[in-house]
């Protein structure tokens, strides 16, 4: 199984200011027929279901605020918000679909400082 | 609007069954494949199984193999998760989600999720 590891566990950032999430993939998750990062990020609020913000690593989904933004390739990933807002407040998971079994990230707890 | 709705979660005893069902709406049902997806309080998210849009290839993680049977209903727009031999490992909230149209098979849209607690 590919193991997913984020870091940090936790975060907090002050409101307007940058937050940053990694994630480590044990093996490439690049598919070299469409050279494609088989890579997404989820946001889950309390009480809420999972939301997905971004896909292919770095392709956000309709509607998510351009604020936030997926990087990297290969093993190595980031998602960055670039100006914090309380509704930011989340724990963020990454989560391989290149490989069966699909696996996920510890998740990552974002806070206002 | 695409939307999934869970039902069947509850209290169940240790070595007990449950059955899950998740009904769909707002999409073309029968072709997407779908997924559960559970999130264990106070953890984080854990893929369980999947199955095709026909309904022909399954799969599961390794901890509910033999155990759980992920089925689908395309006439009746309805995901199902039979659970037997259920463990208190087993209690999470289930979410029924599907993979994205397209050639991306990311998870695009999740139900509320339903709870499952394993417990005598």
């Amino acid at each position: 199984d590919i193991v997913m590891t984020q870091s940090p566990d936790s975060l907090a950032v002050s409101l307007g200011e940058r937050a940053t999430i990694n994630c480590k993939s044990s093996q490439n998750v690049l598919n070299s027929y469409n050279n494609k990062n088989y890579l997404a990020w989820y946001q889950l609020k309390p009480g809420q279901p999972p939301k997905a913000l971004i896909y292919w690593a770095s392709t956000r989904e309709s509607g998510v605020p351009d604020r936030f933004s997926g990087s990297g390739s290969g093993t190595y990933f980031t998602l960055t918000i670039s100006t914090l807002q309380a509704e930011d407040v989340a724990v963020y998971y990454c989560q391989q679909y290149h490989s069966l079994p699909y696996t996920f990230g510890q998740g990552t707890q974002l806070e206002i400082k | 609007e695409v939307q999934l709705v869970e039902s069947g979660g509850g209290l169940v005893q240790p070595g007990g069954s449950r059955r899950l069902s998740c009904s769909a709406s707002g999409f073309t049902f029968n072709s997407n494949w779908m997924h559960w997806v559970r999130r264990v309080p106070g953890k984080g998210l854990l893929w369980v199984s999947h199955i095709s849009s026909d309904g022909s290839i399954t799969y599961y993680a390794d901890s509910v193999k033999g155990r759980f049977t992920i089925s689908r209903d395309n006439a009746m727009n309805t995901l199902y998760l039979q659970m037997n031999s259920l463990r208190a490992e087993d209690t999470a909230v289930y979410y029924c989600t599907r993979d994205a149209p397209g050639p991306t098979n990311h998870l695009d849209h999740w139900g509320q999720g339903t709870l499952v607690t394993v417990s005598s």
